[in-house]
Formats: structure tokens, C-alpha cells, sequence
């Protein structure tokens, strides 16, 4: 079946440091991806999307690019914030764009 | 606002006892879920509904039951036959197709 994998967390960067979170995924067709955010106590908010290869989504200084040929679509940030120490989870649509698989989440921390 | 609601915000449940978890959205969404989120983990789907008076069971129903009288409720009951219950409920809708989630802010759920 379909499935995603993200890196193992926690990760724990300094203040204006580059953000990359890794994301592959195993599926059938061509699934649309998915990137959530998830505040403590919280439920998740989207933060990008991609439709098809070569697609990149891009919200608040996140990107990531659907890449097809590696079947990844991995998440970076120029310079990370204090305020966006949170989980984030991979995400995909399946082939009939009506379920969902999540990634285990990977938790972010951001030191001042 | 259009959003989604889930209540109450922290629920507790006695031994043998069944509780419901409410969720109400003003979306017009086609779609909802349920999903239990465990301490760092992803997400696992208990059930989900494409349309009214129709739902099909995800990767861990039992224990669990649901019912989608209307478009714009999707209540979630936990019985007793959920041996362990206590984790963090998730309700989710889509307008369509490959759309993008739209999630409540949760439901924590523990065992007195």
C-alpha cells in the first residue's frame, strides 16, 4: 500500500539556520502531496501542496518540489524562526484523491 | 468563519463507559475522517464518510463507531470494546478530490 516516510526528529536548530526536513513516499499513480504544520494542543494546518511532478509549493518561506524521479517531495526553509518550532508531517493523497497517508512527523525546535 | 469543530476539547471516560466526540463543520464539505493521533506518531484513520448515511471503516475501527446523518456532522463514539482509548482525536473534511484536509483542533481523550 501507500506510505511515507519523513526523517527521524527531533531536530533542533539555532535561530536564521536552513530547514530541511526529508519526505519519500511509496505509491501507486500520481498521488498529490501534502506538508502540515501542528502546534502543541492543536490540530494540523496546511502549509503546501504539489499536484504533479515538478510542482512546488510554497507558503510563509517553506518550499518543497515534487520530485517524481526520486519520489520525494522534501521541505526546506532559508532561515528558520522561534515561532515555527512545531511538528510537521509529509503527507499523500491516494490514487482516488479521497484518502489521505501521513508520515510519523518530524518535531522541530528552534533555539533563540 | 468557516472551520471545523470538534468538542469538548478534553473528554474522560470511566472503565466500561462510551463517550462521543463531537465534530461540526460550516464548510460544505463532501468529506470527513476521524483520525487518533498517539504521542509521537502520525496519524491512523478510524473511519471515514464521503457522503450522508455512508461510511467505511479505516486502518483501526474497531472499538470505535461513527454515524452521518447530516452533511455537516460526523460524531465519533468510543465504546467499550476500545480497550485503550486514551489518545488525541483528529476530525478532518475535504470540499473534493485531492483537496487539502481541513482539520479541527482536537479532541484529548484519557481514562479516569
Amino acid at each position: 500500500g501507500d506510505s511515507v516516510t519523513q526523517m527521524e526528529g527531533p531536530v533542533t536548530l539555532s535561530e536564521e539556520a536552513f530547514l530541511t526536513i526529508n519526505c519519500t513516499y511509496t505509491a501507486t499513480g500520481y498521488p498529490s502531496l501534502f506538508w502540515y504544520v501542528q502546534y502543541p494542543g492543536e490540530g494540523l494546518q496546511l502549509l503546501l501542496k504539489a499536484t504533479k511532478a515538478d510542482d512546488k509549493g510554497s507558503n510563509k518561506g517553506f518550499e518543497a518540489t515534487y520530485r517524481k524521479e526520486t519520489t520525494s517531495f522534501h521541505l526546506e526553509k532559508g532561515s528558520v524562526q522561534v515561532s515555527d518550532s512545531a511538528v510537521y508531517f509529509c503527507a499523500l493523497s491516494d490514487n482516488y484523491g479521497q484518502n489521505f497517508v501521513f508520515g510519523p512527523g518530524t518535531r522541530l525546535s528552534v533555539l533563540p | 468563519d468557516g472551520g471545523i469543530t470538534q468538542s469538548p476539547k478534553y473528554l474522560f471516560r470511566k472503565e466500561g463507559q462510551n463517550v462521543t466526540l463531537s465534530c461540526e463543520q460550516n464548510l460544505n464539505h463532501d468529506a470527513m475522517y476521524w483520525y487518533r493521533q498517539d504521542p509521537g506518531q502520525g496519524l491512523r484513520l478510524i473511519y471515514y464518510s464521503q457522503i450522508v448515511n455512508d461510511f467505511q471503516k479505516g486502518d483501526i475501527a474497531e472499538g470505535y463507531s461513527v454515524s452521518r446523518e447530516k452533511k455537516e456532522s460526523f460524531p465519533l463514539t468510543v465504546t467499550s470494546a476500545q480497550k485503550n482509548p486514551t489518545a488525541f482525536y483528529l476530525c478532518a473534511s475535504t470540499p473534493g478530490r485531492y483537496q487539502p484536509q481541513h482539520f479541527g483542533d482536537g479532541t484529548r481523550l484519557s481514562i479516569l
